[in-house]
């Protein structure tokens, strides 16, 4: 199975730029590299999917090195509600990959 | 509103009774998955449907027990749980089978007594 590291927590402050690094040390050359987001209480919600070099949406960036043994998920000018858990994945087409691990529980302070 | 729908939101059920959970998606998904989701516990996959099919089992105990009459539809059947089985279920589909984006539904919290 392959596996991803990440932070167990990290802390912020209102519109400072936040960046999760996430590990993934023996990833696949067919897998993807997936961020979800969580509230609680609420079902992850996609925020970003990259295979290599940088990948940029209304909510994020996605930077991956030529290795692609790590990525960092890039959230610009963070908000109180950008205060959840943020998941790393590698996603492949098989089930093996749709494992979540403990993701990075992100606070947004004032 | 992520196209996938969960029924019911909040359930409350005694370690003798049979219940259900229902899960459908209106994205045209052909794969459907149920993950359990304990407190402060990452989210586990319990089941993975393929066109209907079951494709995975992750040595879920045989309490609980799902049902895919059709690619929109997944059930999860309960029956004699624990109250270690409280947690949140969500129900995901997705275009193919591990790949691309996972639609989550909100959830059902299930309370054991």
């Amino acid at each position: 199975l392959a596996k991803t590291t990440q932070p167990i927590s990290m802390d912020s402050y209102e519109g400072q730029e936040v960046n999760i690094t996430c590990s993934h040390n023996n990833i696949a050359t067919n897998d993807y590299i997936t961020w979800y987001q969580q509230f609680p209480s609420q079902g992850p919600r996609f925020i970003i999917q990259g295979y290599k070099t940088k990948v940029t949406n209304e909510v994020a960036s996605l930077f991956i090195p030529a290795d692609r043994k790590s990525s960092t998920l890039s959230l610009p000018r963070v908000s109180l509600s950008d205060t959840a858990v943020y998941y790393c994945l590698l996603l492949s087409g098989g089930y093996n990959k749709l494992i979540f691990g403990a993701g990075t529980r992100l606070a947004v302070h004032p | 509103e992520t196209g996938v729908t969960q029924t019911p939101r909040h359930l409350v059920m005694g370690m003798t009774n049979k219940k259900s959970l229902k899960c459908e998606q209106h994205l045209g998904h052909n794969a459907m998955y149920w993950y359990k989701q304990s407190a402060k516990k990452p989210l586990e996959l319990m089941f993975v449907y393929n066109f209907k099919e079951q494709t995975e089992n992750n040595s879920v105990p045989s309490r609980f027990s799902p049902e895919c009459p059709n690619s929109s539809h997944l059930f999860l059947h309960l029956h004699t749980l624990q109250p270690e089985d409280s947690a949140l279920y969500l129900c995901a589909s997705s275009q193919g089978q591990g790949t691309g984006e996972l639609f989550f539904g909100e959830g059902s919290r299930l309370t054991v007594l």
